[in-house]
């Protein structure tokens, strides 16, 4: 099965700084690439993803970024605000199976 | 167009009871699944379900837990005799098609087993 880890577990960043979150994974059959947001007592929502065709997709101060040779992909969070506090999670996916979701990346943005 | 609805949002059960959570995934989705969440832990997958059919229930533990998805209904998945390490947020999401479309998730329900 997907061997999936995150790195850093814990990850704190004054407001404004960039923050990234590194996702490795064992499957070269996975195909998509989601990252997923945690805030407390709620949830994960998504936030962004990617497809194994793209090496890289933006989205205002989100990015990813893929690398399948690798295997690994990034999420890139830039000008960090206070309310960027939360857990995410990557969880890379390949056909025929549900997602799974690596240990998660507790981030603290702090002002 | 209402989100992944579960319910309840809190259950609190006595060793030995049964828990039952539902999950009504959102409207066009046909796809289901379960994790469970302990404190300070990642989202361990349990099951993936169609309607009437599941898919993959290499995460479920082999006794007490059981799940399904019937053709009418929201998606149950229960829980038999709960002991007290069953205590965890119990999160459904759904899908329209397989999990590369993007799951939605629901606000889980906390299980506390007293």
């Amino acid at each position: 099965g997907e061997n999936v880890e995150q790195h850093p577990s814990t990850l704190s960043v004054q407001e404004g700084d960039s923050a990234v979150i590194k996702c490795t994974y064992s499957d070269s059959a996975s195909n998509y690439f989601p990252w997923y947001k945690q805030e407390l007592g709620k949830g994960p929502q998504l936030i962004i993803d990617i497809r194994s065709n793209v090496g890289e997709k933006k989205d205002q101060r989100i990015a990813v970024t893929l690398n399948k040779t690798a295997k690994h992909f990034s999420l890139h969070i830039t000008e960090t605000q206070p309310e960027d506090s939360a857990v995410y999670f990557c969880a890379p996916y390949q056909a025929g199976t549900a997602l799974i979701f690596g240990k998660g990346t507790t981030l603290s943005v702090s002002s | 167009n209402a989100g992944v609805m579960q319910n309840p949002r809190h259950l609190v059960r006595r060793r030995g009871q049964e828990a039952r959570l539902r999950c009504s995934p959102m409207k066009g989705h046909s796809h289901v699944y379960w994790y469970r969440q302990l404190p300070e832990e990642g989202l361990k997958f349990m099951v993936y379900l169609q309607k009437e059919n599941i898919i993959d229930e290499s995460g479920m533990p082999k006794e007490r837990f059981s799940a399904e998805f019937p053709k009418e209904g929201p998606s149950i998945l229960r829980i038999q005799q709960v002991v007290r390490g069953d205590s965890a947020a119990y999160f459904c999401a759904s899908s329209p098609q397989e999990p590369i479309s993007g799951y939605t998730f629901g606000s889980g329900t906390r299980l506390t087993v007293v």
